[in-house]
């Protein structure tokens, strides 16, 4: 079983469309994030659920906008989709405790054209 | 504002050499310092992790140094093997409820054969 799966693994959309990602873990962890990895292959926190509630929210376009109906599900929606969306959004996943390390899903490819 | 210093950039490695990187970060507040490895199409997967209160950790070939006053942390791979070409990158965390990872901007490892 995929500990961190995420879906679609590659998504390519027109400009002005609207879209969305999906992630599930299945490690009963209770925090969640999205990571947008740019061209350059750095990662840039997004946002950070905790028991779903919204944690973290970085400086994002509100085109950007995650959902979470349980702790075991983190969704992304993403409006009006511009060029500068291409990316690939990496959803993860946390247990409690200090010294908890991130799962990673596979990742989702988003290329704008 | 980029907290965690990663380089080199990019690194080139005979194999059964040995691989150094090197991480610098500038906030006091980290109390975690992971190592991710990530292969192409992949999502990051963790390699290796310290807390500051240690200053050297050890799993397999895989060793991380850990330098606090100076505010630095390094990967070293003994006895690189071309299976570890991948982006390695390091990482910090504040702890919260966030837990929230800032990575390093990563580097490109080839281990020739």
């Amino acid at each position: 079983d995929t500990a961190v799966s995420q879906t679609p693994k590659y998504l390519v959309t027109q400009m002005g469309n609207d879209k969305s990602i999906k992630c599930e873990q299945n490690l009963g962890h209770d925090t969640m994030y999205w990571y947008k990895q740019d061209s350059k292959k750095f990662l840039k926190i997004m946002f950070s659920y905790n028991n779903k509630e919204l944690i973290i929210n970085e400086t994002v376009p509100n085109r950007f906008s995650p959902k979470s109906p349980d702790k075991a599900h983190l969704n992304l929606h993403i409006n009006s989709l511009e060029l500068g969306d291409s990316a690939v959004y990496f959803c993860a996943s946390s247990p409690a405790g200090q010294g908890a390390g991130y799962t990673f899903g596979s990742g989702t490819r988003l290329t704008v054209v | 504002q980029q907290q965690v210093k990663q380089s080199p950039q990019s690194l080139i490695v005979q194999k059964g050499g040995i691989s150094i990187i090197n991480c610098a970060y500038e906030n006091t507040a980290f109390d975690y310092f992971p190592w991710y490895q990530q292969f192409p199409g992949k999502g990051p997967a963790l390699l290796i992790a310290i807390r500051p209160d240690v200053s050297e950790k050890k799993e397999g070939r895989f060793t991380i140094s850990f330098n606090k006053s100076a505010k630095q942390f390094s990967l070293h791979i003994m006895d690189s093997q071309p299976g570890d070409s991948a982006t390695y990158f390091c990482a910090a965390r504040v702890y919260g409820p966030a837990r929230q990872l800032t990575f390093g901007s990563g580097t490109q490892l080839t281990v020739l054969p």
